[in-house]
């Protein structure tokens, strides 16, 4: 039973454009969502978060959406550039930000951006 | 060190044969946390230490497999008589306390054949 879901698998975007990746959760007690950066043979590196109490959360070409009523997030990357390509995962947590603990983490979209 | 170190890198194993993965976690880091990545998925939570305690081991497959963290710092996951379907990269991450702020290693990419 998948509980945080990717539903697609990659995405190819050019250069300066928006980048938008999608993700859907069925766990209504997801208190805690994150997205993280991953690039070939490395482990994932953290982007950007959101808790539950927002909708939206910006930190400089990134936002994350949270829609709790769809239960969709979506990470937007403006303008996105040539090293934004990688896969990113999108994450989320049923406890409180500062107890920590588990993540469960959706499958991953390969985005590609082209120069 | 700078970073969370995961030793060996690459590791094939024959079918049946036990092996020990390796985690350095950064100095400091109180939470430590094990994942396994199969191919073309995301990672998923095997375990958690908070110090030396094992606080969830709700992720781990089968009683084939065991972590531990002795002295709370680094940690060491065992998988015992290996199945092709362990075949994943193992993920390690750490933080300092409470929060998100994993820092993840390489990985080890397990093979069993």
């Amino acid at each position: 039973d998948q509980q945080v879901k990717q539903n697609s698998p990659s995405l190819s975007v050019q250069e300066g454009r928006i980048s938008i990746l999608n993700c859907d959760y069925t766990n209504s007690m997801f208190d805690y969502f994150l997205w993280y950066k991953k690039y070939p043979a490395e482990g994932p590196t953290f982007l950007i978060s959101i808790s539950s109490i927002k909708d939206k959360n910006e930190d400089g070409r990134f936002t994350v959406f949270l829609n709790k009523s769809a239960k969709h997030l979506s990470l937007h990357i403006v303008p996105s550039q040539p090293g934004d390509s990688a896969v990113y995962f999108c994450a989320a947590s049923p406890t409180s930000y500062n107890q920590g603990g588990k993540l469960i983490f959706g499958q991953g979209t390969e985005l590609s951006v082209k120069p | 060190g700078a970073g969370v170190s995961q030793s060996p890198r690459y590791k094939v194993a024959k079918r049946g044969q036990d092996v020990a993965l390796r985690c350095d976690p950064i100095s400091g880091h109180v939470s430590l946390f094990w994942y396994q990545q199969a191919l073309g998925q995301g990672p998923e939570f095997l375990t958690y230490f908070q110090n030396e305690a094992q606080l969830d081991k709700s992720g781990l497959p089968s009683d084939r497999f065991f972590a531990e963290r002795p002295e709370g710092s680094v940690s060491t996951l065992k998988i015992q008589r290996t199945q092709q379907e362990d075949s994943a990269v193992y993920l390690c991450a750490s933080s300092f306390g409470g929060g998100y702020g994993y820092t993840f290693g390489s990985g080890t990419r397990l093979t069993v054949v």
